[in-house]
């Protein structure tokens, strides 16, 4: 299976609501989680990242969990926005080494 | 704008030719990292260069290969073309290339006809 796994691969959601994507890793050396958005046409940004010492990091709307025992993790979107359409992508760094390995990506679409 | 300069922005070509693509990372960046966007494709490691070594490779392909020069610019050099190599690569940069925030530049989108 792929290294780390994404769902769902598209999210529709009403302007105000809360999204949740979610991410799951198969290395467990691995031990920093990223998570990028990338508006259409754009290039990915990081929006927050976490570390396997932390079990949950908030930054604004977002948040991210980490069950490190579970081996998945989560971005949480609450009061979603208009501009909040994007495509999400988590990522882990798999087999001892530091490169992030990207999930396929959530396309979020949030309707106002 | 992430400080991360790709160039071409948009490259067109032939099957069976042959193109270069160059980065400038960020401004203190020592690392630099080539990923591969597809449609309907996450993003794809190629390789990464710390300091003008090469660090790790991905799922590059024999006809690409990369180098990182002295002044820590890079080039992705993509060979014998084909149809499926169309797609939109990536540059990234980082300050010591181990977990830590990566810094996209805009792309450059490749399209082999």
């Amino acid at each position: 299976g792929e290294n780390v796994e994404q769902h769902p691969s598209t999210l529709s959601v009403q302007e105000g609501d809360s999204a949740v994507i979610k991410c799951t890793y198969s290395d467990s050396a691995s031990n920093y989680f990223p998570w990028y958005k990338q508006e259409l046409g754009k290039r990915p940004q990081l929006i927050i990242d976490i570390r396997s010492n932390v079990g949950e990091k908030k930054d604004q709307r977002i948040a991210v969990t980490l069950n490190k025992t579970a081996k998945h993790f989560s971005l949480h979107i609450t009061e979603t926005q208009p501009e909040d359409s994007a495509v999400y992508f988590c990522a882990a760094s798999i087999g001892g080494s530091y490169i992030p390995t990207f999930g396929r990506g959530t396309s979020l679409i949030v309707h106002p | 704008d992430s400080g991360v300069t790709q160039t071409p922005k948009h490259l067109i070509t032939a099957t069976g030719q042959r193109v270069t693509l160059r980065c400038s990372p960020r401004s203190g960046d020592l690392s630099v990292y080539w990923y591969q966007q597809s449609l309907d494709q996450g993003l794809q490691f190629l390789i990464q260069y710390y300091n003008g070594e090469e660090r790790a490779k991905g799922n590059i392909l024999e006809r690409f290969s990369a180098q990182q020069f002295p002044d820590l610019h890079s080039e992705l050099n993509l060979s014998s073309l084909e149809l499926g190599d169309s797609a939109l690569y990536f540059c990234a940069s980082s300050r010591q290339g181990r977990n830590e925030k990566l810094f996209f530049g805009s792309g450059t989108q490749l399209s082999v006809l």
